[in-house]
């Protein structure tokens, strides 16, 4: 059964960071890409980052996040992260890991979820 | 504003037929990128509903179907039941702004 499970989430100042972590299970995690999907309170999905599973691990950034934001994983470890700095408020939301699955870019979706992990940016 | 549209909320009675229209652009949908569909119940995670526009992850009722055609792509759900109350969202890919995108969600509501 594929399991991913999120941590690291909390209340962080404006200004500060934080480090997720993605814990994955039930499949040969170095074979997908992986994904962090974000929900603000009372609001819709959206995209935040995308790593693939390839030797070089091409990461992809909402503009939302660019520049502040880096994605990372450990095979080892079966573990995918987000580093997010320079926080704002906007930043508020319900943080999800996605396995993804698919063949060209056009083709890929997310077949599996974890349950989310909160990030609230508050002074 | 999304990059592709949903109505906000639709409704229907018990096991009458609902669509959840997802319109998008020449450079997503149209440019022959995939609709993907979740459905997201109160307080839980998103799951995967439809994949590649038509198809059903196994163990997803075939009351819940999926079509696209040209820029736009739709969810139907027949035979409704209360427990199809849930927020949908469309995903696909643009390709001009390479980034993956949602549409901004349905609320179906279970008269």
């Amino acid at each position: 059964e594929v399991q991913l499970l999120e941590s690291g989430g909390g209340l962080v100042q404006p200004g500060g960071s934080l480090r997720l972590s993605c814990a994955a299970s039930g499949f040969t995690f170095s074979g997908y890409a992986m994904n962090w999907v974000r929900q603000a309170p009372g609001k819709g999905l959206e995209w935040v980052s995308t790593i693939t599973n390839g030797g070089g691990g091409g990461r992809y950034f909402a503009d939302s996040v660019k520049g502040r934001f880096t994605i990372s994983r450990d095979n080892s470890k079966n573990t995918l992260y987000l580093q997010m700095n320079s926080l704002r408020a906007e930043d508020t939301a319900m943080y999800y890991c996605a396995k993804a699955r698919g063949g060209p870019f056009s083709s890929w979706f997310f077949d599996y979820w974890g349950q989310g992990t909160l990030v609230t940016v508050s002074s | 504003q999304s990059v592709l549209t949903q109505p906000p909320s639709v409704s229907g009675a018990p096991g009458q037929r609902v669509t959840i229209s997802c319109t998008g652009s020449s450079s997503n949908i149209g440019a022959g990128s995939d609709v993907h569909w979740y459905q997201q119940l109160p307080g839980t995670a998103p799951k995967l509903l439809i994949y590649a526009n038509t198809d059903r992850p196994s163990g997803v009722p075939d009351r819940f179907s999926g079509s696209k055609s040209g820029t736009s792509a739709s969810l139907a759900v027949t035979g409704l039941q209360a427990d199809d109350e849930a927020h949908y969202y469309c995903q696909s890919y643009d390709s001009s702004l390479s980034v993956w995108v949602f549409g901004g969600g349905t609320q179906l509501t279970v008269l």
